[in-house]
Parts: C-alpha cells; structure tokens; sequence
C-alpha cells in the first residue's frame, strides 16, 4: 500500500512557541511531500513542497521563516510551525506520492494556539 | 492562476438515487484528476483518480473526464448516508502538485 503517518493528530500551544508536526511514508519512499493547511469550511491550500536533501519550495504567500520544512530522509517530512499565533490555528496535513496508488494523506494534525 | 472549480452545494440527495458531483479546471496540459472524500475533522481519502477521456468506474462510484471541456465528474449510485462527507476534486497541473477544488458537500436524506 501507501501510508503516510502524520503525528501529533491534535496538539494545543501557547502563543509565541514551536510546534513540531512529523509525516512519515510507512510502506514506501518518497522523495517529495506535500504540506497543506485547512481552515474551517474551506478546501486544502498547498503551503509547500517538502524535497528530500533540499530546500522545501513554498506557495505564494507562504512564510518559509515561519513555517519550517526539513526533509532529511525519504521518509520523513517536518513541518515546524514557529512563533505560533492564534491566527495559524488549523488543520495540517502532509501527502505523497506513490505512482500506483495515487497522492495519500496522512491523518492530519489540528493545531489550536492560545 | 491554475483553478480548479467545484460547486460548494450542499447538494442534498435521497438515499438510492444517483449523486453527481461536477468540477472544472483552467489548465488544458493537466493529466491526472483525483475525487477524494472527505468526512469532517478527517483528512481526505482517494476514491477514484482519471487520467483518459472517458468513464472510469470503481464499484458505486464513476468518474468522468472529458479534456476537451476541462470538465470532470464523480457519478455515486445507489447513494448511501455514510456517503454523505465533502467531495474535494483535486488536479495535478505541474510536475507532482496537486490543487484542489473547495469541495462540495453531499448530504444523503433517509
């Protein structure tokens, strides 16, 4: 198959932190992740191209300084969410890609800044 | 500006019938076209993906491209209440990027 597994599902922090959000392929390699961010009601907007060994290529709009993506090996993604305010509360979630099976998703992580 | 366009309904269907669930893009080089589903606080789950003119079926569900239009849909029969859930049409313009559409909400009545 193709899974990817995103931890943690749900994390609260105090504004002005870090948080930290992890997407692991389980069962293949993939050497580009896609991080998206959800807001209530709304579709998934691609924040950013996670390339494993390079830099990460962000969406218009899009703070790389703010939202940090390490790709280190072929199967984990980070995204760290820095200086975090209540603005940036939402549902993230990362992809990829494995040919046959299409673009998975991992299960999402809600982050909620107070 | 790649697009992809989906009506946000609701669209409300009784249960047995058949859900048709439209979408549009801007981009005529686009190759590969996606429905996922997606229940709420969930993330989204592939049901069906097309990549020639056509009807592709799986099952309940059929997916229709047609290039020529820039047009793509997601046919459910026999609809069900655990159908009900936000169908996202998503659209692979460039490279390995995926854009989605803002979703249409099914909604099955008993």
């Amino acid at each position: 198959g193709a899974v990817v597994s995103q931890h943690p599902s749900r994390v609260i922090c105090k504004s002005g932190t870090s948080v930290k959000i992890e997407c692991r392929s389980l069962d293949f390699q993939a050497t580009t992740m896609f991080w998206y961010r959800q807001f209530p009601k709304q579709s998934l907007m691609l924040m950013a191209t996670s390339n494993e060994g390079s830099k990460a290529t962000y969406e218009q709009g899009v703070e790389k300084d703010k939202f940090l993506i390490n790709h280190a090996s072929l199967t984990l993604s980070t995204l760290t969410v820095t200086s975090a305010h209540p603005e940036d509360s939402s549902f993230y979630i990362c992809s990829a890609n494995r040919d046959e099976y299409g673009y998975t998703f991992g299960s999402g992580t809600r982050l909620t800044v107070v | 500006q790649k697009e992809v366009e989906q009506n946000s309904g609701p669209l409300s269907v009784p249960e047995g019938a058949i859900a048709s669930l439209n979408c549009t893009y801007s981009d005529r080089v686009s190759q590969s076209f996606f429905w996922y589903r997606q229940y709420s606080g969930k993330s989204p789950e592939l049901i069906m993906s097309i990549y020639s003119n056509g009807d592709k079926e799986d099952g309940r569900f059929t997916a229709q491209l047609n290039k020529a239009s820039q047009y793509v849909s997601l046919l459910i029969r026999d609809s069900q209440p655990s159908d009900s859930a936000t169908y996202l049409c998503a659209v692979n313009f460039s490279a390995s990027k995926i854009i989605f559409g803002s979703g249409t909400r099914l909604s099955i009545r008993p």
